[in-house]
């Protein structure tokens, strides 16, 4: 079964505004990442932050991580028409007496950014 | 450029054939993975493979087997292929505690 899931499913936003996506995962992580994916198109990497951290930046975005609620948050500031695609949690867990790790995926929000 | 490669990009099969598809990464990681995605759906782990010479089954396994030949490769193989595996298939790459590297994707239909 799917670890994360997304909310919303999907988000309509102007250019210029902010987007906010919201990410619920059931059991404990190594870390949780956030993938952007475009139509048709392999998943690229936007940022991770670990189970010890709260917050994290990269240039227009910001991640939280609340481990105690088992939930993380994707704002993008200032969105852009280019900021249009699928966007996907994931969580890294250890299995198998944490020697392996495994990234289990969300089903994603479909962001559109109108120019 | 570095990365992850996956090979063919685009492929057809009628039920019952079978076909592989491969893999490579020369980033030296040690785990490897195989995710499939269909619509309105996120990725769903195959097989995984977190060093040379080992493999596991993932969350939905049947119907395929895999290979990790080496560090760098990691094949997948659909021994006799079904409508029910019409999908994108990716591969990927994982170092230690950092984000995992993904490939461009197979596009598979089944027919």
């Amino acid at each position: 079964s799917q670890q994360g899931e997304e909310d919303p499913q999907a988000l309509s936003i102007q250019e210029g505004e902010n987007a906010t996506m919201n990410c619920s995962y059931k059991t404990s992580i190594n870390n949780l990442q956030w993938y952007r994916q475009n139509s048709g198109r392999g998943l690229v990497h936007l940022i991770l932050i670990r189970s010890n951290e709260r917050e994290k930046h990269s240039g227009r975005l910001r991640v939280t991580l609340d481990t105690s609620k088992k939930s993380s948050s994707l704002l993008i500031t200032a969105s852009r028409a280019a900021d249009t695609a699928s966007y996907f949690c994931a969580t890294d867990s250890a299995h198998s007496g944490g020697s392996n790790y495994k990234l289990t995926f969300g089903k994603g929000t479909l962001l559109t950014v109108n120019p | 450029n570095a990365g992850v490669t996956q090979t063919p990009k685009f492929q057809v099969l009628k039920t019952g054939q079978s076909m592989t598809l491969q893999c490579a990464q020369d980033m030296n990681h040690n785990s490897m993975y195989w995710y499939r995605q269909d619509p309105g759906m996120g990725l769903r782990l195959i097989y995984y493979s977190a060093s040379e010479g080992t493999t596991d089954k993932g969350e939905v396994p049947n119907g395929y087997n895999v290979s990790r030949l080496n560090k760098r490769e990691f094949s997948l193989r659909l021994e006799s292929a079904a409508p029910s595996q019409t999908s994108v298939y990716f591969c990927a790459s994982r170092y230690r505690d950092h984000g995992y590297t993904f490939g461009s994707g197979t596009r598979l239909t089944v027919v």
